[in-house]
């Protein structure tokens, strides 16, 4: 069964540093999303993305964050520099459009220390 | 603007009970869609049900169902027969449609602990 894969599954960060997290989406999905959930709490959307570009962003997206597909299979969100409150597990999801369900890969754990 | 309000925030149940938990949201579209994700304790969030506002049809899936009213803006979710497995934190979600590709907009999830 086709599944949206995150990679690493945990990342421990020095404040200040530069974090990408990568996920590879369902194949056959063009629409693409990452949300973070910190420890207890809900999950926060943060931004969505189809036909190479940003569809709408939460105003947690701020200028530190941003997503890429780099390739045809690849889709990144990197924050360029890490405040400890970014600490969170971050979701990157996929769906086939933009009003069916979002499938979700596991999750990375960041922690910024 | 909307929102999801899941009230319940824990909910604890022996073995082989039923247990409903209640969503309600909020939004001035007409046009929208309900979710529920489950959340184990393993940390992923797993697809359930996805309904949409023209269909308020339940709907019954093995010991899950799903009641859909839109006089009283509510989306509950039953599991019946409950087992140690459904142990999980559940969301709820609303994703509004237009413009955009609308986001997913969750409660605050109900953490369910099912007890032998």
């Amino acid at each position: 069964e086709p599944e949206v894969t995150q990679t690493p599954s945990h990342q421990v960060t020095q404040m200040g540093q530069e974090v990408i997290l990568r996920c590879v989406p369902i194949s056959n999905h063009l629409y693409f999303y990452w949300y973070r959930q910190i420890l207890g709490q809900k999950v926060e959307f943060l931004v969505s993305f189809y036909n190479n570009e940003i569809s709408e962003k939460s105003e947690i997206f701020d200028d530190q964050f941003s997503v890429e597909r780099p390739d045809g299979s690849n889709f990144t969100l990197k924050i360029r520099s890490t405040k400890l409150e970014d600490s969170a597990m971050y979701f990157c999801a996929s769906s086939v459009r933009g009003t069916t369900e979002a499938f979700f890969g596991q999750g990375t754990r960041l922690t910024v220390v | 603007a909307q929102k999801v309000t899941q009230a319940q925030t824990e909910i604890s149940v022996v073995e082989k009970e039923d247990v409903t938990l209640d969503c309600v949201y909020e939004t001035r579209d007409t046009t929208y869609y309900l979710f529920w994700y489950k959340q184990p304790p393993s940390g992923e969030l797993v697809f359930l049900i996805r309904r949409n506002s023209f269909d308020e049809q339940n709907e019954i899936s093995g010991r899950y169902s799903w009641n859909f009213q839109k006089s009283t803006s509510s989306f509950n979710f039953t599991i019946t027969a409950s087992q140690v497995v459904d142990s999980a934190v559940y969301f709820c979600a609303l994703r509004v449609y237009g413009g955009s590709q609308g986001n997913l907009i969750f409660g605050k999830g109900t953490k369910l602990s099912v007890k032998p």
